[in-house]
């Protein structure tokens, strides 16, 4: 089975660093998904892992440990634009590209 | 340009009719998806098809229908058999590691 682990809430302070964790167990590994979704709208790509280590862009970074099942998302240097919630999700070894997601981690930055 | 349209953004129905809900894509994406998300909730995976003529049923496949007679187009039809659907249907199409997704509809039954 499938199983996407994110924390519900989060709020940091604009200009602040938030990091959001996710914890999968999945039949198959075939890459870790980050999604931005601003309430209403259809989620935005952030980022891809498949490989160990850290992907950065810009003033967002994910990290993978795929022996620990675990990822995170980093926000750097955040704006209140940054208010949004993040998806997690993991393509498992199945067929189809599909992908499997986590609840949602919602952020509230505050001034 | 292009991208993944759907429409309505908004849609209410009266309990027992049938709905469908449009997805139209000018990516020439072979494989395209529809999820359900609820209020405060993941996306969660109705159908999904990885070329024309040819669908499979995800997660929560009850009460829902598709077809993808061409490549362009996925339409999901809720029927009166699902028992609550309310909710926010997100379209999407993927090539390579990415997944692009729509606008959304979202769905009200009265």
């Amino acid at each position: 089975g499938q199983n996407i682990d994110q924390p519900t809430e989060m709020t940091a302070t604009e200009g602040a660093i938030v990091q959001i964790n996710c914890t999968y167990q999945t039949s198959g590994f075939n890459g870790l998904f980050w999604y931005q979704q601003h309430a209403g709208e259809a989620p935005t790509f952030l980022s891809y892992n498949v490989l160990d280590g850290l992907e950065e862009k810009g003033r967002f970074s994910s990290f993978l440990s795929r022996s620990k099942g675990y990822s995170y998302l980093l926000l750097k240097e955040l704006q209140m634009k940054d208010s949004a919630s993040y998806l997690c999700a993991v393509r498992g070894g199945n067929a189809g590209n599909m992908l499997t997601f986590g609840g949602g981690t919602r952020l509230m930055v505050k001034p | 340009d292009g991208g993944i349209t759907q429409s309505p953004k908004y849609l209410f129905r009266k309990e027992g009719q049938n709905v469908t809900l449009s997805c139209e894509q000018n990516l020439n994406h072979d494989a395209m998806y529809w999820y359900r998300q609820d209020p405060g909730q993941g996306l969660r995976l109705i159908y999904y098809s990885q070329i024309v003529n040819d669908f499979q049923k995800g997660d929560i496949a009850e009460g829902y229908s598709v077809s993808r007679e061409k490549k362009e187009s996925f339409p999901l039809t809720v029927t009166s058999a699902q028992k609550n659907p309310t909710a926010f249907y997100l379209c999407a199409s993927s090539y390579n590691n990415e997944q692009f997704f729509g606008p959304g509809t979202r769905l009200t039954v009265l």
